[in-house]
């Protein structure tokens, strides 16, 4: 079966400093990776994707993520945070065909002036 | 619209009552998901369609809970005798087609059994 480890449940960053929240993924086969965020009262958005093509991956709003099948890891990266990034933060992993996401636990970010 | 929608957005009733949460997914949408995110957890896998077809159940929590989605589209998840255990973010996703890695979420419904 397959799990995500989100290293931590809170992350707090100055305006403009860069970002990183951690994850770690457990699975038998190769996975899909998924980056989602979570702004209040809103749904989950995509942030971004790694289905098996380049290992470094773009997303939306500058953010990116790079997958590291030695270290089983997909952390997520922005070089300079935004005030608006103030949000919850799930890593995601998906076997191939009709299975379900599995969620991480989720990280809040929070962005100080 | 353009993406996925929910309704209720909010939804409080009391023990034991029924209470039905709708979703209406993309247009053209193949497949179905409902998610059920407690409070201060990531979202958690209740079961999926394809076109009306009930694909996995696995993760209905018990027979309080069932799904349908009689025409392919829109969606129903429906608990009975509802609990306060059951208060949660409900959330509802579709993809464009069966298999398809990327799902895209709806608003969610809040449900509070008080």
């Amino acid at each position: 079966a397959q799990s995500v480890t989100q290293l931590d449940s809170h992350v707090s960053v100055s305006e403009g400093t860069p970002v990183l929240l951690r994850c770690n993924y457990s699975s038998s086969y190769s996975p899909s990776l998924f980056w989602y965020v979570q702004h209040p009262n809103k749904g989950l958005q995509l942030l971004l994707k790694y289905t098996s093509a380049a290992t470094l991956v773009k997303g939306i709003n500058g953010f990116e993520a790079e997958f590291k099948k030695s270290e089983t890891s997909f952390h997520l990266t922005k070089p300079s945070a935004h005030m608006s990034d103030a949000a919850e933060y799930f890593c995601v992993v998906k076997l191939s065909g009709n299975t379900p996401l599995v969620f991480g636990k989720g990280t809040r970010l929070s962005v100080i002036a | 619209g353009a993406g996925v929608s929910q309704s209720p957005r909010y939804k409080v009733t009391k023990r034991g009552q029924d209470v039905a949460l709708r979703c209406d997914p993309i247009s053209g949408h193949v497949s179905l998901y409902w998610y059920r995110q407690a409070l201060g957890q990531g979202p958690e896998f209740l079961t999926y369609f394809n076109y009306e077809a009930q694909q996995d159940k696995s993760g209905l929590p018990n027979d309080r809970f069932s799904a349908e989605r009689p025409e392919g589209s829109i969606s129903t998840l429906t608990i009975q005798r509802t609990e306060q255990r059951d208060s949660a973010m409900y959330r509802c996703a579709s993809s464009s087609q069966s298999g398809s890695d990327t799902q895209y979420f709806g608003p969610g419904t809040r449900l509070t059994v008080l």
